[in-house]
């Protein structure tokens, strides 16, 4: 089956420095790859999202590159801001058709950037 | 910004009490999502609806789970009898018919305790 592993945290950074998260996962086919991040007291959010190999999503100043040969779909930022602190979840997607589709989640870094 | 609203934030119930979480999606979206997360571990598929019926459910969602969506707005999520294992965090998610592929729009979460 689907699977998402992504590195253990919490991850503590100082302001400006540059962050990594690994994320790595185990698919079937071609399944589209997922950076969900979760601020303190709000939901979920769609950070970015690639859906075929050397795709790159970016956002925010955030950036992932989908790696069909490592399978792999790591989330860096050159220059994190206390902004930043939050739970980073990274996922991939498994469409089954219509309305059957389903996110498979790796277990989320928490990231505090202190000033 | 429409958003995916969840209550209640947080309930605390005993073993073998029913409980129902209730969520009111995106107006215009289409399917629907119950997805849970236990205390540091993954996010966890639970369930899919679409077109008033489940589509797709996981291993999790046993007899002892149902969802609804009783009108227009609501969704909502019954445990029949709580167990102690059914301590999670909650989130609902929709997704529009024309949202790309894993944009999947999630509300804050309902922690659940169960005594």
């Amino acid at each position: 089956g689907n699977s998402v592993t992504q590195m253990e945290g919490p991850v503590t950074l100082s302001e400006e420095a540059f962050l990594t998260i690994n994320c790595t996962y185990t698919a079937t086919g071609y399944p589209s790859l997922f950076w969900y991040v979760q601020y303190p007291g709000e939901g979920l959010q769609l950070l970015l999202k690639a859906t075929k190999a050397d795709d790159k999503g970016s956002n925010k100043g955030f950036e992932a590159t989908y790696r069909k040969e490592t399978t792999s779909f790591h989330l860096e930022k050159g220059s994190v801001q206390v902004s930043d602190s939050a739970v980073y979840f990274c996922a991939l997607s498994d469409q089954r058709g219509a309305g059957s589709y389903q996110l498979t989640f790796g277990k989320g870094t928490k990231l505090s950037v202190i000033p | 910004e429409p958003e995916v609203t969840q209550t209640p934030s947080h309930q605390v119930t005993q073993m073998g009490q029913e409980v129902i979480l209730r969520c009111v999606p995106i107006s215009n979206h289409l399917y629907f999502y119950w997805y849970r997360q236990i205390l540091g571990q993954k996010v966890e598929f639970l369930v899919s609806f679409y077109n008033n019926e489940i589509s797709e459910k996981s291993e999790i969602f046993d007899d002892q789970f149902s969802v609804e969506r009783p009108d227009g707005s609501n969704f909502t999520l019954k445990i029949r009898s709580t167990k102690l294992e059914d301590s999670a965090m909650y989130f609902c998610a929709s997704r529009g018919s024309l949202v790309g592929a894993g944009e999947l729009f999630f509300g804050e979460g309902s922690r659940l305790t169960v005594l």
